[in-house]
């Protein structure tokens, strides 16, 4: 368990309407990371942070936004959420020092639907 | 563009065989290649990586093989157990983690 929870675990919602997502995580770490993850896609990085409201684009950014303004806490927001957004989200930190190890500890995804 | 791709994209095995996993990439710049694997409703966990000043790293009945010229890496399972199905994905980082499509493996008894 590396102490990162991620709210909600379930959201179905309609196209339009804004989405927040939250990681929160209890061991401080610098790194937090969001993944969304689809079938014939793998895991595609949507954004990352290196700290506290140091935010960059992943490869698969456009249509989120994120915030993080406790280091606990990591947010990804769908301003307008489209049916192209349904997908697992998942929330990752990194323990090392370095802004990238390769090791990446996982929460447990929150499933969206957009109808 | 698929910066790793990963094949096959599902494997059956029996209990007790060998389950190869391939991984190929093309950026040199890459210095760290993870595999992961994913039970169903839980998150990827890392099970084992190499890095490409080694040609093969082994935990227990897990083995990296890794070909730096080739730009290829490959996880081999031995012994495949039933409790080895899950997903399992490669990926490679320089400063962000890339994943492959990833491999359903299924062992049956």
């Amino acid at each position: 368990d590396a102490g990162i929870t991620q709210s909600p675990r379930h959201k179905v919602t309609e196209t339009g309407t804004p989405v927040t997502l939250r990681c929160h995580q209890t061991e401080n770490h610098r790194y937090m990371y969001w993944y969304r993850q689809d079938p014939g896609h793998g895991l595609r990085l949507i954004h990352y942070s290196y700290g506290v409201k140091d935010t960059d684009k992943g490869e698969v950014s456009d249509g989120y936004s994120v915030s993080r303004s406790k280091t606990e806490d990591f947010l990804l927001t769908l301003e307008s959420a489209t049916s192209s957004q349904t997908s697992v989200y998942f929330c990752a930190i990194s323990r090392g020092a370095a802004r990238n190890t390769g090791e990446l500890f996982f929460g447990e995804g929150s499933r969206l639907t957009v109808l | 563009q698929q910066q790793v791709k990963q094949s096959p994209q599902s494997l059956i095995v029996q209990k007790g065989g060998i389950s190869i996993i391939n991984c190929a990439y093309e950026n040199t710049a890459f210095d760290y290649f993870p595999w992961y694997q994913q039970f169903p409703g839980k998150g990827p966990a890392l099970l084992i990586a190499i890095r490409p000043d080694v040609s093969e790293k082994k935990e227990g009945r897990f083995t990296i093989s890794f070909n730096k010229s080739a730009k290829q890496f490959s996880l081999h399972i031995m012994d495949s157990q039933p409790g080895d199905s899950a997903t399992y994905f490669c990926a490679a980082s320089a400063d962000k983690l890339i994943f492959g499509t990833g491999t359903r493996l299924q062992v049956f008894p």
